[in-house]
């Protein structure tokens, strides 16, 4: 079974543009969660979507935004972007509900702000 | 945002040698996760706890839950090249979102 996708691997953009990052969850899992992880860090928690549903938010700006499609897959928009986005973008999906917190996470996306 | 405090940052051991790391956290949490994470890839589950004081073992790793639900400990033993990588640990309580340590950067001398 494949595990969770995500595409592009890498992406260079410039300050002010505008990025959509993709993810496809493990097939049967229904929850995906976006995280950022700048370089020497842990992942930092930026949304959680079930069932199409925003599940959670963290500490990050409104430029930040994301949704969930009816097959469960899901898109990490990020506006006016700043030197500071530059991060690896990792999305982790999970069965939800349950004993299940387990986060399975894809290979990421390098997204790099010149 | 919030973190965890893991400890140590780095490790350099010789092959065949155990390994100890920890993870504290301000909270109490109710599932603990350990990640390891290899250079241009996603973290890849380990182990997950979900009940205090439980030691749970996957081949050469063994990790427990602290009786006092913040902290955690996971131990590698004869360590082998390929163990080389950043270990992570994560916790939440409930529904609420993972939150991960800084890691455990090991590395492994031949």
């Amino acid at each position: 079974d494949a595990g969770v996708t995500q595409s592009p691997t890498h992406l260079i953009k410039t300050r002010g543009q505008q990025v959509t990052l993709r993810c496809s969850p493990i097939s049967g899992h229904k929850s995906v969660s976006w995280y950022q992880q700048v370089l020497g860090q842990g992942p930092q928690f930026i949304f959680q979507y079930y069932e199409k549903e925003e599940r959670g938010r963290g500490n990050f700006p409104d430029r930040f935004s994301a949704r969930q499609f009816p097959n469960y897959s899901s898109e990490l928009n990020v506006n006016a972007l700043l030197l500071g986005d530059s991060a690896l973008y990792l999305c982790a999906s999970s069965s939800y509900g349950g004993s299940s917190n387990e986060q399975f996470f894809g290979p990421g996306t390098r997204l790099t702000v010149l | 945002g919030q973190q965890l405090n893991q400890s140590p940052q780095s490790m350099f051991i010789q092959e065949g040698e155990d390994v100890s790391m920890n993870c504290t956290s301000s909270s109490i949490f109710n599932t603990w996760l350990w990640y390891k994470q290899d250079p241009g890839e996603g973290p890849v589950l380990l182990i997950a706890l979900y009940k205090a004081g439980e030691l749970t073992s996957n081949g050469r790793l063994t990790a427990q839950f602290g009786i006092t639900r913040k902290d955690s400990f996971l131990n590698i033993s004869a360590s082998i090249p390929s163990d080389v990588g950043i270990y992570f640990c994560a916790g939440n309580s409930g529904n609420t979102p993972l939150v991960f340590g800084k890691g455990t950067r090991l590395s492994v001398i031949a």
